[in-house]
């Protein structure tokens, strides 16, 4: 069974602070990270799909890197902003011949102003 | 922006009853997603679905849940008959492709089984 965590669970920062949170999937049978941004009653927001081994991929005050080998990937937010309070999900896609998304449960980001 | 979009947002529905969720994906999309959170639980994949046909789904999607595809614009989940452990937050999903492209998930149906 695909096992997809993320930590820590919530984080309080500051306006303006710099932060990350980290996702770790089983590195066997890798085939794609995806990240989500959830708001509390809105659709999850996809922000990057990622499957290259050092990948790293931005969009703009977010970026996120990947490493296959040994099973991570970081969420960085730079410079956080209250409207960047929300829940991050990661989900792991194993394997060339699943359609399905494994999700770990998220990291609950609150930006104080 | 193209977005997926779900009905009801909420439904509550006693033990034993039928429920029919509704999903519009993204028009030019081919492949279509069930998942579900209960709450304060991971998100959890139910079934996918391509070219009318079940591609894929897991050990929660029993005899009780189907999906269909009725029309070309909408794409369903039914319970059969409810139980209280079915209450939930189903996520409809779409994309363009499988595997390693863009799913685009809908706000969600909360269901609340009494």
């Amino acid at each position: 069974i695909l096992n997809v965590e993320q930590s820590p669970q919530s984080l309080h920062v500051q306006e303006g602070d710099s932060t990350n949170f980290t996702c770790s999937f089983p590195s066997s049978n890798f085939y794609a990270l995806h990240w989500y941004r959830w708001e509390t009653a809105k659709s999850p927001e996809a922000l990057f799909v990622m499957t290259l081994n050092g990948d790293e991929k931005k969009k703009g005050r977010i970026s996120a890197t990947l490493n296959t080998k040994e099973g991570y990937s970081y969420l960085y937010i730079k410079g956080s902003q209250p409207e960047d309070s929300a829940t991050y999900l990661c989900a792991s896609h194993s394997g060339a011949g699943s359609y399905q998304l494994t999700f770990g449960k998220g990291t609950k980001l609150s930006v104080i102003p | 922006e193209p977005e997926v979009t779900q009905t009801p947002s909420h439904q509550v529905t006693q033990m034993g009853q039928e429920v029919i969720l509704r999903c519009v994906p993204i028009s030019n999309h081919l492949y279509f997603y069930w998942y579900r959170q209960i709450l304060g639980q991971k998100v959890e994949f139910l079934v996918s679905f391509y070219n009318n046909e079940i591609s894929e789904k897991s050990e929660i999607f029993d005899d009780q849940f189907s999906v269909e595809r009725p029309d070309g614009s909408n794409f369903t989940l039914k319970i059969r008959s409810t139980k209280l452990e079915d209450s939930a937050m189903y996520f409809c999903a779409s994309s363009v492709l499988p595997r390693a492209d863009t799913q685009y998930f809908g706000p969600g149906t909360r269901l609340t089984v009494l």
